[in-house]
């Protein structure tokens, strides 16, 4: 079975904090996801990476940024995180392009 | 035009009905086609991949029409744990690499 595991299922952080969001994933899987999940919004891409050292801008990155120093391993940084940051975050890895994607239980930031 | 969309619902219904869901997707060259199952407050979770000849498992039959560029979800013999939001998902516009997912249909089975 595929897991996909992240650092905590709660954080609350103050406004200006920067916030570190882990992700790791057991499969060996190439690819890998940040998502952000609203309500009404759906789930929005945020970052990805197809390899180790590589990213790729998604659909809203702005004041995010990603770092994959290891291939199982994909972080996620607020910078100086903001009110409308807080949400729901789901990380999420696939084997190949067009594939399936697991998620991570996700992450649920409060940023006060 | 959205890239995926799905009827958002809610769609309630008695234990041991049938339902449906179709979602339309705009991207002609699109080759992956998911159905993904959402529980309140958790991850979404791979239910099937949708094939073009159509394909089941169990109570859950999925298709594609490639014509009408939609798929389709059918739930037979709905059981109350299939109350859940049901989400499309397509390889999307800009390439292979990225899955767009629907807004999703919410699903309530009631005793």
């Amino acid at each position: 079975d595929v897991k996909v595991t992240q650092s905590s299922r709660y954080l609350v952080k103050r406004t200006g904090e920067k916030v570190f969001l882990e992700c790791v994933q057991d499969m060996d899987h190439e690819n890998m996801f940040w998502y952000r999940q609203d309500p009404g919004l759906g789930l929005r891409l945020i970052y990805f990476s197809y390899d180790v050292k590589m990213k790729e801008k998604g659909d809203i990155p702005e004041g995010y940024s990603v770092s994959r120093e290891k291939k199982e391993r994909f972080s996620l940084i607020l910078e100086s995180a903001s009110t409308n940051q807080t949400s729901m975050y789901l990380c999420a890895s696939s084997a190949d392009w067009g594939w399936e994607q697991y998620f991570g239980p996700g992450t649920r930031l409060t940023v006060t | 035009r959205k890239e995926v969309e799905q009827d958002p619902g809610p769609f309630n219904v008695p234990e041991g009905a049938t339902v449906a869901f179709n979602c339309t997707y705009s991207n002609s060259a699109s080759q992956s086609f998911f159905w993904y199952r959402q529980d309140c407050r958790k991850e979404p979770k791979l239910l099937m991949s949708v094939y073009s000849s159509g394909n089941e498992d169990g109570r859950f039959t999925a298709q594609l029409n490639r014509a009408s560029q939609y798929i389709s979800l059918l739930i037979r013999d709905s059981k109350l744990s299939d109350s859940a939001t049901y989400l499309c998902v397509v390889n999307g516009i800009q390439g292979a690499q990225k899955l767009v997912f629907g807004q999703g249909t919410r699903l309530t089975i009631n005793p």
